[in-house]
Parts: structure tokens; sequence; C-alpha cells
């Protein structure tokens, strides 16, 4: 069964930075390229991050460019968000996100629960 | 950036009922383009893929249809189960921008 579980939000000062964790199991991770979504509370999604199964190709969305970091250590199945600078415009759910495969990207077949990232004074 | 819409925002719809949903691209995305389905609370849920094929494990009564840049999701039948909010989704190019959401409730 394949499993994703993030860790590592909570509640940070603008400025401030987090690094989220997301434990991936019941697949071959290195396999899959992941990914990080998040969602504002009350509104819609958007793609964060996304990283290729080795690790050697990564993609930004433009609001995070240059203030976020993805990373994976496929030796122990974990997908990573390095978040600097955040700002209130941050908050959000983040959640990671599997690839259906190499011959659709970006699209999720599986994604996590969720952790809540609170950007506040 | 590829810009998505979706119509309606919302409807009101009863068990039984046959839903639609429609899904634009500001420009052609071919047939890269997903449907999820998110109830409150859950992370988000792929039943169409690359614009009609059903992902594995979701009931039959969902069809996804389109290509270019018009693209409709119908529900037949439609369960209890299936009352949420329903976002497409295009994946032909980097960001892969999500529709604003269409919410189906109970009527």
């Amino acid at each position: 069964e394949v499993q994703l579980v993030e860790s590592g939000g909570g509640l940070v000062q603008p400025g401030g930075s987090l690094r989220l964790s997301c434990a991936a199991s019941g697949f071959s991770f290195s396999y899959y390229a992941m990914n990080w979504v998040r969602q504002s509370p009350g509104k819609g999604l958007e793609w964060v991050s996304g990283i290729s199964g080795s690790g050697a190709s990564t993609s930004y969305a433009d609001s995070v460019n240059g203030r976020f970091t993805i990373s994976r250590d496929n030796s122990k199945n974990t997908l990573y968000l390095q978040m600097n600078g955040l700002r209130a415009e941050d908050t959000a759910v983040y959640y990671c996100a599997k690839d259906l495969g190499v011959a659709t990207p970006r699209t999720f077949d599986y994604w996590g629960q969720g952790t809540l990232v609170t950007v506040s004074s | 950036d590829i810009q998505m819409t979706q119509s309606p925002s919302s409807l009101s719809a009863s068990v039984g009922d046959r839903v639609t949903i429609t899904c634009r691209a500001s420009r052609t995305i071919s047939n890269y383009l997903n449907w999820y389905h998110q109830k409150p609370g859950k992370a988000p849920k792929l039943l169409i893929y690359g614009a009609s094929s059903l992902q594995s494990g979701v009931p039959s009564r969902f069809r996804g249809s389109g290509s270019g840049t018009d693209f409709t999701l119908t529900i037949n039948n439609l369960q209890p189960e299936d009352f949420a909010t329903y976002y497409c989704q295009q994946s032909y190019s980097v960001p892969g921008t999500f529709g604003p959401g269409t919410t189906v409730d109970v009527k």
C-alpha cells in the first residue's frame, strides 16, 4: 500500500524557515518524480515544486522560486521541502504527491494527508 | 503560465443525477488534463488522467472527454460519496496549474 506521510509543519514568523519532510512507502520511491502541492485555507490548489526520481531535475512555481528548495534522499525514501524567507501568503496545507508515472508528469496519483504551515507574527 | 477555468463554480444535484463540469485551458494542452475530487479535510484524489483515462479503482460512472482547450467531466448516476469539490489540472507544462474548483452539493 502506498503511503505518504508529511511532517514538519507549524507556526513560523515572517522571514523564518521550515523544512517539510515526506516519508514514502509501498512503492519504488527512486523511480518516481515527487511533488509538493499546497492549498491555502479555504482556497484552491497550487503546485509548488517537483523533483525527478534521481533528484537531478527540479522545478518550482514562480511564487517560491529562489526561496524554497526541493530535495530527496532515495536511501531513506524521503522527500523534503526547505522553505526560507517565508511570507504570510505561504500559509497553507502542504501536500506531497507522487507522479503517476514517467509518461505522465505532474499527474498526482497518491497524496499525503498534508501538513499545515502558518506564517504569522 | 497556462490558466485554467471551470464552470460552474458550484452546482446542486441529487443522488442518481447526471452531472457535467467543464474546464477550459487558456491555450492548447492536447490531452494533458486531469480531474481530481476533494472532500473537506482530505487530500485530493485522482479520478481521470490524460483527459479520458480512468484512474485505477475509480468507478466507471466518472467519464472525461475533450482535447485542446475544452474538457468535460461527466458523473453518471451521482452517488452520495460524490458530493465534493472537483478540480481540473493541466499537466502539459510547468506549473501544473489547477482550476478554481467546482463544488457539487446536495440539492
